[in-house]
């Protein structure tokens, strides 16, 4: 049973691109959750969803991020026009339900805004 | 709103000495606590929670939290520290009469020596 996945594993781009982050949550799991951390302020809750649905996106900045969790696939998160302030692991987790489970994480896409 | 204090940037502690990680939270309903750790350039693995129940809480690796609610913590301990131990540790609050994130602390960085 593989864990979370989390792809690219790296990612550079330029200011001004686009950065599309992969995550395929567990097996058997329906909720998933996007967190970034950047160095000295540990782990930012960004957004939950479950399938096909945004449930929580309190934390996402209002502009030029997005997510989304389609039926089929993986859950993506998506950063248009980067800047350099969005270089930051980006890490992805999952869980089978959502009162009072824990998170299976991934192993991070590290950002990286040139 | 829900947060998590993590007073101590660092924790030094010779391996096979007691080590005492703290944490103290704030929340508006019942407090769901967890306690995970990273290691380098991996994402978060779960060590234990408490939701209800005994207020000593066991978990991975010889680790446990008590929690108490009258002084609003929930620090992590373990009796005898090994140098394997070192690295980076969150804890994590969820209220559980309402909301889904989980919110982290800033993480508390311990380092085993021999």
């Amino acid at each position: 049973n593989a864990g979370v996945m989390q792809n690219p594993r790296h990612l550079v781009r330029r200011r001004g691109q686009e950065a599309r982050l992969r995550c395929s949550p567990m097996k058997g799991h329906s909720h998933v959750y996007w967190y970034r951390q950047l160095p000295e302020e540990g782990l930012k809750f960004m957004v939950y969803l479950q399938k096909e649905n945004i449930i929580d996106e309190s934390g996402m900045p209002k502009e030029r991020f997005s997510a989304e969790f389609p039926k089929e696939g993986p859950s993506i998160l998506r950063i248009q026009q980067v800047v350099r302030g969005d270089s930051a692991a980006y890490f992805c987790a999952s869980s089978p339900g959502h009162s009072g489970e824990k998170l299976f994480f991934g192993s991070g896409t590290q950002l990286s805004v040139l | 709103a829900q947060s998590v204090a993590q007073p101590e940037d660092q924790v030094n502690v010779a391996e096979g000495n007691p080590l005492t990680v703290k944490c103290t939270y704030s929340v508006s309903g019942n407090p769901y606590l967890f306690w995970y750790v990273q290691y380098p350039n991996r994402g978060l693995q779960f060590l234990l929670k408490y939701i209800t129940g005994d207020n000593l809480v066991k978990g991975s690796y010889g680790f446990e939290a008590e929690f108490n609610k009258s002084q609003t913590s929930f620090h992590l301990k373990k009796p005898s520290a090994l140098v394997s131990d070192s690295a980076l540790y969150f804890c994590a609050v969820r209220d559980g009469g309402s909301g889904y994130a989980l919110n982290f602390g800033k993480g508390t960085s311990l380092l085993v020596t021999p």
